[in-house]
């Protein structure tokens, strides 16, 4: 199985602030890689997939980028509806997917 | 406008049986994969199990297979997950997807409409 591994796990930010988290896979994944991101009680929402494109509708400050093993999603400007739990996925290995443990993005 | 709609969650005792069912609406239904995807009070989200386009071929994650039952009504738009010899740890929201391209291709496996989930609680 292919795991997939975030960092960090919890992470403290202002409005304005830019971040980046990052998800490491086990082994290579090419650019088989999607980004969600979730808020309490809501179902996820797909952000980017293909590892840096941005899916219709998800602001351009958003961006993926990476390939391999090591994938970054970086928020440019964080916004206040932007705290979320994020979660990266494989479809490397399709149709056994896997996620990441997820990142809590939280106001500081 | 893609919809998703789970029922059919609830409170099942330890060995019980549930049927979950996933209306799907403003789509070609047949044209996508789609999934199950799971998620345990406080905790991350977990694959449970996908269905090719067709209905001929089904996936499960190895914590559920052999137990749990994915298939697809197309006359009906409806995806259900039948879960048999249900487990403590089966108690989770239930989430149904639709798989992101129609070429059955890797991401088709991504999944970019999403239900709201239906919550199943395995406890005595």
């Amino acid at each position: 199985d292919i795991q997939l591994t975030q960092s960090p796990s919890f992470l403290s930010a202002s409005v304005g602030d830019r971040v980046t988290i990052t998800c490491r896979a086990s082994q290579g994944i090419s650019s088989y890689l999607a980004w969600y991101q979730q808020k309490p009680g809501k179902a996820p929402k797909l952000l980017i997939y293909a590892a840096s494109t941005l899916q219709s509708r998800v602001p351009s400050r958003f961006s993926g980028g990476g390939s391999g093993t090591e994938f970054t999603l970086t928020i440019s400007s964080l916004q206040p509806e932007d705290f979320a739990t994020y979660y990266c996925q494989q479809v490397n290995s399709y149709p056994f997917i896997t996620f990441g443990q997820g990142t809590r993005l939280e106001i500081k | 406008e893609v919809q998703l709609l789970e029922s059919g969650g609830g409170l099942v005792q330890p060995g019980g049986s549930l049927r979950l069912s996933c209306a799907a609406s403003g789509l070609t239904f047949n044209s996508y994969v789609m999934t199950w995807v799971r998620q345990a009070p406080g905790k991350g989200l977990e694959w449970v199990s996908s269905i090719s386009t067709t209905g001929g071929t089904a996936y499960y994650a190895d914590s559920v297979r052999g137990r749990f039952a994915i298939s697809r009504d197309s006359s009906k738009n409806t995806l259900y997950l039948q879960m048999n010899s249900l487990r403590a740890e089966d108690t989770a929201v239930y989430y149904c997807a639709k798989g992101l391209n129609v070429d059955g291709s890797a991401f088709s496996y991504a999944m970019d409409v999403w239900g709201q989930g239906t919550t199943v609680t395995v406890s005595s």
